[in-house]
């Protein structure tokens, strides 16, 4: 089994609606990322918590949300999604002894 | 603003030759690099790192290389192997400033011929 696992891998939705990326994690890290990749941008940062009572906005925040759960879930919601957010989503982990960071498998999303 | 500058989107080499994967990076606050590798339908997986102390780091056929004053790393793999073709992201963070987010690079496509 993936040490970080996404649901689901693969996701078509429409214009408009809510969507939610899901990201468990059983490496015991306190840090979780949230990434998302483009092609010709490479990774960029969308949301990060070191902690479950600590969310913080990375560089392209607008138009998402998240949730950690529990200090093993971490969760990507697109409250109304629009086609530019079609990209392959990437959740991470990390431990604050380590700056390696762990990535789960992707979700590519694409909206019509 | 991109910080982390990976200017070749892609690379071939011959199986058995040396591998040079660049990167550059604008902020002066970065103290530490990673690269990673990323075959398709994956995630990105860690590869090697290096910290501003050091100038190299070696790990097998892997090694990185730091130039701090002119701000630019660069991934050597010798000798190429098939296996290898994969994108490779350069990463940057500041970790002795409190800044432990990682910044990542473009991505550099090598494409090893057998």
């Amino acid at each position: 089994d993936a040490d970080v696992t996404q649901t689901p891998r693969n996701r078509i939705t429409k214009t408009g609606k809510r969507i939610m990326l899901e990201c468990s994690q059983t490496k015991g890290h306190d840090r979780m990322y949230w990434y998302r990749q483009d092609p010709g941008l490479g990774l960029r940062l969308i949301y990060y918590s070191f902690d479950v009572k600590d969310i913080n906005k990375g560089e392209i925040s607008d138009g998402y949300s998240v949730s950690r759960q529990a200090q093993a879930k971490f969760s990507l919601s697109l409250e109304s999604a629009i086609p530019n957010q079609t990209a392959l989503y990437f959740c991470a982990t990390r431990t604050g002894r380590s700056t390696e960071a762990f990535f789960g498998q992707g979700t590519r999303l694409t909206v019509v | 603003d991109q910080q982390v500058k990976q200017n070749s989107p892609s690379l071939s080499v011959q199986e058995g030759r040396i591998s040079i994967l660049n990167c550059d990076y604008t902020n002066s606050m970065f103290d530490y690099f990673l690269w990673y590798k990323k075959y398709p339908a994956e995630g990105p997986t860690f590869l090697i790192s290096i910290s501003s102390i050091k100038d190299k780091n070696e790990d097998g056929r892997f090694t990185v290389f730091l130039n701090k004053s002119a701000k630019h790393l660069s991934l050597h793999i010798v000798p190429s192997q098939p296996g290898d073709s994969a994108v490779y992201f350069c990463a940057a963070s500041a970790p002795s400033f409190g800044n432990e987010k990682l910044t990542f690079g473009t991505g550099t496509r090598l494409t090893i011929i057998p």
